[in-house]
């Protein structure tokens, strides 16, 4: 019930593209949903972030979608560039345990120029 | 504001020895968590600390492992006896102390051990 699952694992998009990374979770206890972008060798970076009172939140050309009901959410990049090549993570929190992050299992995103 | 600080950024130890993961967090911050990256997994949650105090240590291995967060200085976690299977990615994050621990978690740049 802790889980966060993610897909996909790898996507490859043209630049100008527009990747599209889902996450799910079982646990209704969750009421926030961060993102994470991470590059090679280094620590995850916060992209943005929803909290479950909106269906959408945007941030520069990053984009969350949430479905409560079905219990998913998803990042969309806009017109991606080929720096945003990383591995990207969704999570959860909430409930009890709210200082604990549960991460989903990543998406390696290659953009080609 | 300078970021999370983690040290060493690399650790190599032999199986059967100690490692000990250094983690200062960001100015205002007095919530950390510590999590492990194994090579081409998501990141695990061990710990989360506040000040003298574990709040939470449902991710810690029953063994070997121990965190701590002192009045003064930087959080460590401590690894004894290492073995090959402790050799990943370990990163620090901390929150804003105002935020309760529900605020945002921004993450250290990782220290990478290798146990040989």
């Amino acid at each position: 019930q802790q889980q966060v699952k993610q897909s996909p694992q790898s996507l490859i998009v043209q630049k100008g593209g527009i990747p599209i990374i889902n996450c799910a979770y079982e646990n209704t206890a969750f009421d926030y949903f961060p993102w994470y972008q991470q590059f090679p060798g280094k620590g995850p970076a916060l992209l943005i972030a929803i909290r479950p009172d909106v269906s959408e939140k945007k941030e520069g050309r990053f984009t969350i979608s949430f479905n409560k009901s079905a219990k998913q959410f998803s990042l969309h990049i806009m017109d991606s560039q080929p720096g945003d090549s990383a591995t990207y993570f969704c999570a959860a929190a909430g409930g009890t345990s709210y200082g604990k992050l549960t991460f989903g299992q990543g998406t390696i995103l290659t953009v080609h120029p | 504001n300078a970021g999370v600080m983690q040290n060493p950024r690399h650790l190599v130890r032999r199986r059967g020895q100690e490692a000990r993961l250094r983690c200062s967090p960001m100015k205002g911050h007095s919530h950390v968590y510590w999590y492990r990256q194994l090579p081409e997994e998501g990141l695990k949650f061990m710990v989360y600390l506040q000040k003298e105090n574990i709040i939470d240590e449902s991710g810690m291995p029953k063994e070997r492992f121990s965190a701590e967060f002192p009045k003064e200085g930087p959080s460590i976690l401590r690894i004894q006896q290492v073995v090959r299977g402790d050799s990943a990615a370990y990163f620090c994050a901390s929150s804003p102390t105002k935020d309760g621990g529900r605020g945002t978690q921004y993450f250290g740049p990782g220290t990478r051990l290798l146990v040989l």
